[in-house]
């Protein structure tokens, strides 16, 4: 079992409605949890960042974590063809360094 | 701020040859740096974690004779691939970590490497 499962997709929405980008998680462990934004040939970019189950909001973005489901999700509000790229989930354990990332979820937003 | 650079951007090479990358950040030191690999379509894996002024730890599978890390300076690693194969041939990701306290990781652009 990998320690980070997301859906690939693709997934392609119109423009301005509402996308649910989901990954589950199998270490119990306390942790921290990233969704990075990349671009085709392109380097990651960090979008959110959390710790604690709930959620966290900023701007068009919220991410929310269920660690009872052990399953995080990034909503993205009024989508735009700019956000058209693969949004990558990752997590990192407590006290360690190491990212382990999900394989990403290509997502396009059609005008 | 948290920017980093990588360098070459694009490279091709022949087989049997070997490719050095670089990783500064620019403008903040880097305590930690990461390179991963990430295949077409694929997610990123890491490779090694390097500290500045001491060896890299590679991960399982990694062969550290293959692929040389430096870690000379807090601005700077380099990612050394010798007698690259065609199989090496992929998209090479850095990213740095800042002083004790920061958390976040801040990714370079990468380097597409073909190896012909």
């Amino acid at each position: 079992q990998k320690e980070v499962e997301q859906d690939p997709g693709p997934l392609s929405v119109p423009e301005g409605a509402i996308v649910s980008l989901n990954c589950t998680y199998s270490n119990s462990a306390f942790q921290y949890f990233m969704w990075y934004r990349q671009y085709s040939r392109k380097g990651p970019e960090l979008l959110m960042y959390t710790y604690s189950s709930g959620n966290k909001e900023d701007g068009r973005f919220t991410a929310q974590v269920d660690k009872s489901s052990k399953y995080i999700s990034l909503f993205i509000r009024d989508s735009q063809p700019s956000d058209s790229a693969t949004y990558l989930c990752a997590r990192r354990n407590r006290g360690a360094q190491k990212l382990v990332f999900g394989q990403g979820t290509r997502l396009t937003i059609n005008p | 701020g948290a920017v980093v650079s990588q360098h070459p951007s694009r490279v091709i090479c022949k087989s049997g040859t070997s490719v050095k990358i670089e990783c500064r950040s620019l403008d903040f030191q880097a305590t930690t740096m990461f390179w991963y690999r990430q295949f077409p379509k694929q997610s990123l894996m890491l490779m090694a974690t390097s500290n500045e002024g001491s060896k890299a730890t590679y991960e399982q599978g990694v062969e550290k004779d293959k692929f040389l890390i430096n870690h000379a300076s807090l601005t700077l690693s380099t990612l050394t691939v010798t007698s690259a194969h065609p199989e090496d041939s992929s998209f090479y990701i850095c990213s740095a970590r800042g002083l004790a306290g920061t958390d976040t990781q801040y990714f370079g652009p990468g380097t597409r490497l073909t190896v012909l």
